[in-house]
């Protein structure tokens, strides 16, 4: 089935490890996005990439890094955990270089940070 | 700033008709959407406006009014399945999408 593959599903995790959230597309969507969404407020977005090489960040990019080596991947790697950074994420792709505004879903990451 | 605010909870009744309403400070505009989110689930696209108006996809229709920085998802004949968050996301003129928090809608039997 086409559509977004992340991964894992659930981690719990020490505060100060390192943590690759991976995001899998298999559409040849071109943009690609990160997002965390936390109880009570919108999704936020965190770092975008509009096209395979380039990235941009989004409202609250502090504590993350994206890479975008090809069209299907695009990896969200937290350096150093935080507390804080306990929540859902979510990446999204939409088929043009610009944000159409329909964007495809993964089913999330349920990340915790002890 | 950018903003989008939208009511936490709504309850109504299977078969009922119900409005979500959102309200959205944006800088610049480039669109309206809705987004349907179940518990546990990624969000799915339902619609989107760009001019003032209503919008009908079957039993879902979404209205904007730009002048007034509003719009409203109308569900009818609703489901118990119907039963989920209503996610308003506002496109800024960066083409960036701005979420509101999401309207949790409850449907009683």
């Amino acid at each position: 089935i086409a559509g977004i593959t992340q991964a894992p599903t659930s981690q719990i995790l020490a505060a100060g490890r390192r943590m690759t959230l991976r995001c899998t597309q298999d559409m040849r969507h071109n943009a690609m996005y990160w997002y965390r969404q936390d109880l009570g407020l919108g999704l936020r977005l965190i770092h975008y990439s509009n096209t395979a090489g380039t990235t941009g960040k989004g409202e609250v990019p502090d504590g993350y890094s994206v890479s975008r080596a090809n069209t299907d991947d695009f990896p969200l790697t937290l350096a150093s955990a935080v507390p804080s950074q306990t929540s859902v994420y979510f990446c999204a792709s939409s088929p043009g270089t610009e944000n159409t505004g329909e964007l495809f879903f993964g089913e999330g990451s349920r990340l915790t940070v002890l | 700033g950018q903003n989008i605010d939208q009511p936490t909870e709504m309850t109504a009744t299977e078969g009922a008709i119900v409005q979500i309403n959102c309200t959205y400070q944006t800088s610049g505009f480039n669109g309206l959407f809705w987004y349907q989110q179940h518990a546990g689930e990624a969000p799915t696209f339902l619609s989107y406006n760009v001019l003032d108006g209503l919008e009908e996809k079957g039993r879902f229709s979404s209205f904007l009014s730009r002048s007034k920085g509003y719009s409203y998802l109308l569900l009818k004949e609703l489901q118990m399945k119907d039963s989920a968050s209503y996610l308003c996301a506002g496109m800024d003129s960066n083409y960036q999408l701005i979420w509101g928090a999401g309207t949790k809608l409850i449907i009683k039997p």
